[in-house]
């Protein structure tokens, strides 16, 4: 069925560290995903999406990675930074393509 | 700023009430999309509307309902409110693309 879903609740790095945050996904057909980032007190905010098609794609001081193999994604910020601090949803349309199914999200804390 | 706008940004209310949560989509854009985010549950899609007609149901209960007018704002009405309809609720729209444009989202504080 339709599912998306991360790895690890919670990530804390420190300022300056790589971060990578995991997502699996169940359903073999899904094309399309995208990263969304939510700060507090606001609506999730899009980061960076990516289709079956590619592997990789790269944004400023994000990559999204896509391992149609085991049906995994990652996020990787690079120079995690303070303002970094929020929690990280994978998503994918579903099926009918009316909506978007989002995992539970990861919160990652960054340090300075 | 993603362009769209929700009001209240805060509502509390009492059981068995009944609330409007309002929604302006981006200019432009024709689909308007209402999610609830609640700690256990996390982001679902509750219904979407695109150009003033219902284009897809999702975990909305009978007690909610949505509308979209013609100059494209959208309202989310939540009829005899329960303590566990207690969230944040999103409103998102796009111009027909896969990606979505999130507003502030209105909390709502069901007492």
């Amino acid at each position: 069925g339709e599912s998306v879903g991360l790895h690890l609740p919670t990530l804390s790095v420190q300022e300056g560290d790589n971060s990578i945050i995991n997502c699996a996904y169940s359903n073999s057909a899904s094309d399309y995903f995208i990263w969304y980032k939510q700060e507090s007190g606001k609506g999730p905010q899009f980061i960076i999406d990516i289709r079956s098609n590619m592997d990789k794609r790269q944004g400023q001081r994000v990559t999204v990675l896509l391992n149609k193999t085991v049906k995994h994604l990652s996020l990787q910020i690079a120079a995690t930074q303070p303002g970094d601090s929020a929690v990280y949803f994978c998503a994918e349309p579903n099926q009918a393509g009316t909506a978007l199914i989002f995992g539970k999200g990861t919160t990652l804390s960054v340090s300075s | 700023d993603s362009g769209v706008t929700q009001t209240p940004k805060h509502l509390i209310t009492a059981t068995g009430q009944r609330v409007t949560l309002r929604c302006s989509p981006r200019s432009g854009d024709l689909s308007v999309y209402w999610y609830q985010q609640s700690l256990d549950q996390g982001l679902q899609f509750l219904i979407q509307y695109y150009n003033g007609e219902e284009r897809a149901k999702g975990n909305i209960l009978e007690r909610f309902s949505a509308q979209q007018f013609p100059d494209l704002h959208s309202e989310l009405n939540l009829s005899s409110l329960e303590l566990g309809d207690s969230a944040l609720y999103f409103c998102a729209s796009s111009g027909g693309a896969s990606e979505q444009f999130f507003g502030p989202g209105t909390r709502l504080t069901v007492l």
